[in-house]
């Protein structure tokens, strides 16, 4: 079992510009999560999607959008990239709302 | 307001010298608290849950145990290979039965020198 896996894990995006991460997971577990990680700040929960077919907001959504794509995928869009977005992020998945596993995250820097 | 709060922000420890690092919390209602370890440049690595006042649960040199109020890592006879930031988050039962949201605390950043 490759777990979470995430791609790409590294960008560096120009104001303004788009991108879609993307994350899979092979466990079967119902339930995956986004979050950003940066210094000083924590873990903080962007979206989420307890099922296949629902998606809903955390903590910090704006300026993102999601798709569940299907029970193993879960992507992560940036419509128009802002500095403010250059973060780490971390994709999660989890079965019945238990402990979370996490992917290897992406390292998106925006300029 | 959900709350996880992890002291000290850094430990430094000579191999072979134990301590605890400590996870304070601020929940309506406890429906889990899960400890993780993160090495630099990849994701947050599941260790323990612990689900009510009392509960203990070891892992080689690492033993997590719980209260009303906090939750403590302690790390027994560490290693450098124990270096490490552990992170503490919670699930509130109240609203967060069905979607597994967790609160993290900033984490505490461990080295072990040899």
């Amino acid at each position: 079992n490759a777990g979470v896996t995430q791609t790409p894990k590294f960008q560096v995006l120009k104001t303004g510009q788009s991108m879609t991460l993307q994350c899979a997971q092979d466990m079967n577990h119902n339930s995956m999560y986004w979050y950003r990680q940066d210094p000083g700040m924590g873990l903080r929960l962007i979206y989420y999607s307890a099922s296949e077919g629902t998606t809903d907001k955390g903590e910090v959504p704006n300026g993102y959008n999601v798709s569940r794509l299907n029970k193993r995928e879960f992507s992560l869009r940036l419509e128009s990239a802002a500095p403010s977005q250059t973060s780490v992020y971390f994709c999660a998945s989890s079965k019945y709302s238990y402990e979370q596993y996490f992917g290897p995250g992406t390292r998106l820097t925006v300029t | 307001e959900d709350q996880v709060t992890q002291s000290p922000e850094a430990l430094r420890l000579q191999e072979g010298e134990s301590s605890s690092l400590n996870c304070s919390y601020t929940v309506s209602g406890l429906r889990g608290l899960f400890w993780y370890r993160q090495d630099p440049g990849k994701g947050p690595e599941f260790l323990f849950t612990l689900y009510s006042a009392g509960e203990e649960k070891e892992k080689e040199r690492l033993k997590a145990t719980l209260t009303k109020k906090e939750s403590f890592l302690h790390i027994t006879a560490p290693k450098p290979e124990d270096s490490a930031t552990y992170l503490c988050a919670v699930q509130d039962a109240n609203g967060s039965s069905n979607t597994g949201k967790l609160i993290f605390g900033q984490g505490t950043t461990l080295q072990v020198k040899p």
